[in-house]
């Protein structure tokens, strides 16, 4: 079967750095994606790797290693406004998203 | 740019009675659209891809007279629960597929049956 794992709860410290996990396992792979989404509110887009390696965009990066089945967002010089779930979501072979579960990242002051 | 418009954003209605939700393209086409929806604290789950001018997709366990999906035009989806029940009540979200962004989601719609 589609499996996406990550952990259900993170917490961290503002202005310190966070690693969210994530390993999947799909019936073929086009993608993985990482998703902000603070409750009640739609996800929004974070990241996308197709590629391994790491991705920068401001305080967000995202790694991909594909040959391991994994993924990492790294959120660095944490806000607040940061406080949200992250969901990890992976493109299979029929460009199907397989979602996680989401890991709830609370930021304390 | 590639906007999904979703309304209503919430909505309360009596048991037996059925909601449209709506979902709109503003600046682009989407031919696909995937309905998602989404209980407390856990993840979305799909539960429909609506291709215009075709028939919705409906994922496993997912009751096709029940949630009516109609996808008339290359802007406009839209998601009817019929027959309400307090079962029901969730949080329901359309997404589009953009080719260079991965994918654009609608607002969400927090649908409470009472």
């Amino acid at each position: 079967g589609q499996n996406i794992d990550q952990p259900t709860e993170m917490t961290a410290t503002e202005g310190a750095i966070v690693q969210i996990n994530c390993t999947y396992q799909t019936s073929g792979f086009n993608g993985l994606f990482w998703y902000q989404q603070h409750a009640g509110e739609a996800p929004t887009f974070l990241s996308y790797n197709v590629l391994d390696g790491l991705e920068e965009k401001g305080r967000f990066s995202s790694f991909l290693s594909r040959s391991k089945g994994y993924s990492y967002l790294l959120l660095k010089e944490l806000q607040m406004k940061d406080s949200a779930s992250y969901l990890c979501a992976v493109q299979d072979s029929n460009y199907q998203l397989i979602w996680g579960a989401g890991t709830k990242l609370i930021i304390k002051p | 740019g590639a906007v999904v418009s979703q309304h209503p954003s919430r909505v309360i209605c009596k048991s037996g009675t059925s909601v449209k939700i709506e979902c709109r393209s503003l600046d682009f086409q989407a031919t696909t659209m995937f309905w998602y929806r989404q209980f407390p604290k856990q993840s979305l789950m799909l539960m429909a891809t609506s291709n215009e001018g075709s028939k919705a997709t409906y994922e496993q366990g997912v009751e096709k007279d029940k949630f009516l999906i109609n996808h008339a035009s290359l802007t406009l989806s839209t998601l009817t629960v019929t027959s309400a029940h307090p079962e029901d009540s969730s949080f329901y979200i359309c997404s589009a597929r953009i080719k260079d962004y991965g994918y654009t989601f609608g607002s969400g719609t927090r649908l409470t049956v009472v």
